[in-house]
């Protein structure tokens, strides 16, 4: 069956740091990865989408590659800031589906500290 | 900006009750979505909606589910017999296009605890 997974544990890292958070599918081959922001309590905001003909994509202090051998994505923030502490949620594309769900990794929560 | 909004912020209920859970999509958004999130767990796919019918539902939007469109501008969630099980946050999420590579735009959410 196809599965998402994200690091369950959470990320810490100092302020200023990249921090680095992986989603890694198996059992299906997304044309598009979206990548999300949580706050607690709070709906999932988009953040960066990635198509499996784009190796990296950036906005800003964001940067999110794609890599279809592998079967995974990796999501960078640089220069980082308390602010950016959240968790992050992986949505592979669900190909097989032409309704617009969305399937979420469990989300990896980082926390920045100052 | 536009955003989805959601009524009321928090339900509580009693098990075998019905309850309806209220959105407002973005006003030129044709696609519309409820998902939940059961405390500590990820966020897992109910059921999309167009043009006035369901497009798809998950395992989880059985019988007790039904969704509705009562006008222009509305987007409800009806559970007919609350469980235990049902406490969750219920978040609604829109879209211009129909494709999950489309950027979905998501309500603050409600917090039904059933007793």
């Amino acid at each position: 069956s196809q599965k998402i997974e994200q690091n369950s544990e959470a990320l810490n890292i100092q302020e200023g740091k990249t921090a680095t958070l992986t989603c890694n599918y198996t059992n299906y081959s997304p044309a598009y990865l979206q990548w999300y922001r949580q706050d607690p309590g709070r709906g999932p905001v988009f953040l960066l989408l990635i198509r499996e003909n784009e190796k990296e994509k950036r906005k800003e202090r964001l940067k999110v590659t794609f890599d279809t051998t592998l079967k995974q994505s990796l999501f960078h923030i640089t220069a980082s800031q308390p602010a950016d502490s959240a968790t992050y949620l992986c949505a592979p594309g669900h190909g097989s589906s032409n309704t617009g769900k969305l399937i979420f990794g469990q989300g990896t929560t980082l926390q920045v500290k100052p | 900006e536009p955003e989805v909004t959601q009524t009321p912020s928090h339900q509580v209920t009693q098990m075998g009750q019905e309850v309806i859970l209220r959105c407002v999509p973005i006003s030129n958004h044709l696609y519309f979505y409820w998902y939940r999130q059961i405390l500590g767990q990820k966020v897992e796919f109910l059921v999309s909606f167009y043009n006035n019918e369901i497009s798809e539902k998950s395992e989880i939007f059985d019988d007790q589910f039904s969704v509705e469109r009562p006008d222009g501008s509305n987007f409800t969630l009806k559970i007919r017999s609350t469980k235990l099980e049902d406490s969750a946050m219920y978040f609604c999420a829109s879209s211009e296009e129909l494709a999950s590579s489309d950027t979905q735009y998501f309500g603050p959410g409600t917090r039904l605890t059933v007793l």
